[in-house]
């Protein structure tokens, strides 16, 4: 079993919907969970860090982490054209090594 | 800029020489991590650094791949006698204690 996993997809969702991206992880000391945005053939950009179990909003991004179900959410609100990208799930445990998942391709089509 | 940095951008070797690369982390962060990435993957962990301290490096990671980083500050890998398989993206990050760590723009190893 993959340590970090993510469905590859492509997800693809209309403009103005809401994209749901999953992540599930397999250790369960894992402490602290990152989205990253990554633009074909440019590097991983932080979009936001989720620690605790809930939710976590900034802007059009909301985090949800479910400790219990080793699972971890990114919803993109009002999803534009730009938002296309590769999207890492990064996991962090007590190593303090960041653990990525494969990332999840979503396309937003005008 | 005060962001990480990554040099050179882009590499093309033949396969056999050694290769190195360097990046300089954001000033005040004291962990650097190097990661690698082909196409259509996640970034892969290579190593990590907690100021000059090699604290981690990935049991995957070849014996001719090295990784220093002398004064705790810029750091450099190596990979020597350079595979086909070694072409990829080298990625560096870095962050502060345990808080989220921000990549450089990445250096892409061609390895012909």
């Amino acid at each position: 079993q993959k340590e970090v996993e993510q469905n590859s997809g492509p997800l693809s969702v209309p403009e103005g919907a809401i994209a749901s991206l999953n992540c599930t992880y397999s250790d369960r000391g894992s402490q602290s969970f990152f989205w990253y945005r990554q633009y074909s053939g440019k590097s991983p950009e932080l979009i936001m860090f989720i620690y605790s179990n809930g939710d976590k909003e900034d802007g059009r991004f909301t985090a949800q982490l479910n400790k219990a179900s080793q699972y971890v959410s990114l919803l993109i609100r009002d999803s534009q054209p730009s938002d296309s990208a590769t999207y890492l799930c990064a996991v962090k445990n007590y190593g303090q090594n960041f653990v990525f998942g494969p990332g999840t391709r979503l396309s937003v089509l005008p | 800029d005060t962001g990480v940095s990554q040099n050179p951008r882009h590499k093309i070797t033949k396969r056999g020489q050694n290769v190195t690369f360097r990046c300089d982390p954001i000033s005040e962060h004291n962990r650097l991590y190097w990661y690698r990435q082909t196409l259509g993957q996640g970034p892969e962990f290579l190593t990590y650094f907690q100021n000059e301290a090699q604290l981690e490096k990935s049991r995957l990671l070849s014996d001719r791949f090295s990784a220093e980083r002398p004064k705790g500050s810029f750091s450099t890998l190596e990979i020597q006698r350079t595979e086909q398989g070694d072409s990829a993206m080298y990625l560096c990050a870095s962050n502060k204690d345990s808080t989220e760590a921000f990549f450089g723009q990445g250096t892409r190893l061609t390895v012909v």
